[in-house]
């Protein structure tokens, strides 16, 4: 198993478009997180799924932000209507629980 | 909202030197996680210690954890440039669903 894997690493969109990153966890990890992270600060929790339920959704996620992890496999973050606010770069990572969290490289999203 | 607060927020030694980095945290904890960050990257998971473990070792690296006080060190012995990064550290709550929640990180820069 080679890790934690994001795709796109780097994502540039024009404001108003809709974008959508996908990670695929290391294999049996039961556990994946969706962060965000701007310059400077610590990673923001955004959402994390337990196999395919979606187990919380922050409060920073508005309505146009949606994850999914159909099957309890890889998973997809979906902006919508992108916004110049929304430049970032998320984070994904899977565990097993009660156990370390493994990251993938993140996507780095530039909204122009 | 982070859990966590590091501190000192930056810390600069000559290489060689000891660099000790703390944490503080608010909510009972099943774990306390340290991970490290070079510029642009992803996280690299360092060390995880339980809430009934008060001491652990990985190489140069020594994490303590005080229950009582809600907090944590991690000390890197004998630094080497290779260290520059920031260093964060994460815990996982003992209620709830128990997501993984970052702190602000403390930017080490080791001068060679």
């Amino acid at each position: 198993d080679t890790g934690v894997s994001q795709d796109p690493r780097h994502k540039i969109t024009k404001r108003g478009q809709n974008v959508t990153f996908r990670c695929d966890p290391i294999s049996e990890h039961n556990r994946l997180y969706w962060y965000r992270q701007t310059l400077g600060q610590g990673p923001e929790f955004l959402t994390y799924f337990q196999n395919e339920a979606q187990l919380e959704k922050s409060r920073l996620l508005s309505d146009r932000f949606s994850a999914e992890r159909p099957k309890g496999s890889f998973s997809t973050l979906e902006i919508q209507r992108t916004e110049q606010g929304d430049s970032a770069m998320y984070l994904c990572a899977s565990s097993l629980e009660l156990l370390e969290a493994f990251f993938g490289q993140g996507t780095r999203l530039t909204v122009v | 909202s982070q859990q966590g607060e590091e501190d000192p927020q930056a810390l600069s030694i000559q290489e060689g030197e000891n660099a000790t980095m703390n944490c503080s945290y608010k909510t009972s904890i099943n774990n306390l996680q340290w991970y490290r960050q070079n510029s642009g990257r992803g996280l690299v998971h360092l060390i995880l210690i339980r809430s009934n473990e008060r001491e652990k070792h990985s190489g140069r690296l020594r994490v303590t954890l005080d229950t009582s006080k809600k907090s944590s060190s991690l000390l890197i012995t004998a630094s080497r440039a290779a260290d520059t990064a920031s260093y964060f550290c994460a815990t996982e709550p003992n209620f709830g669903n128990e997501k993984l929640t970052f702190g602000t990180g403390t930017r080490l820069t080791i001068i060679p």
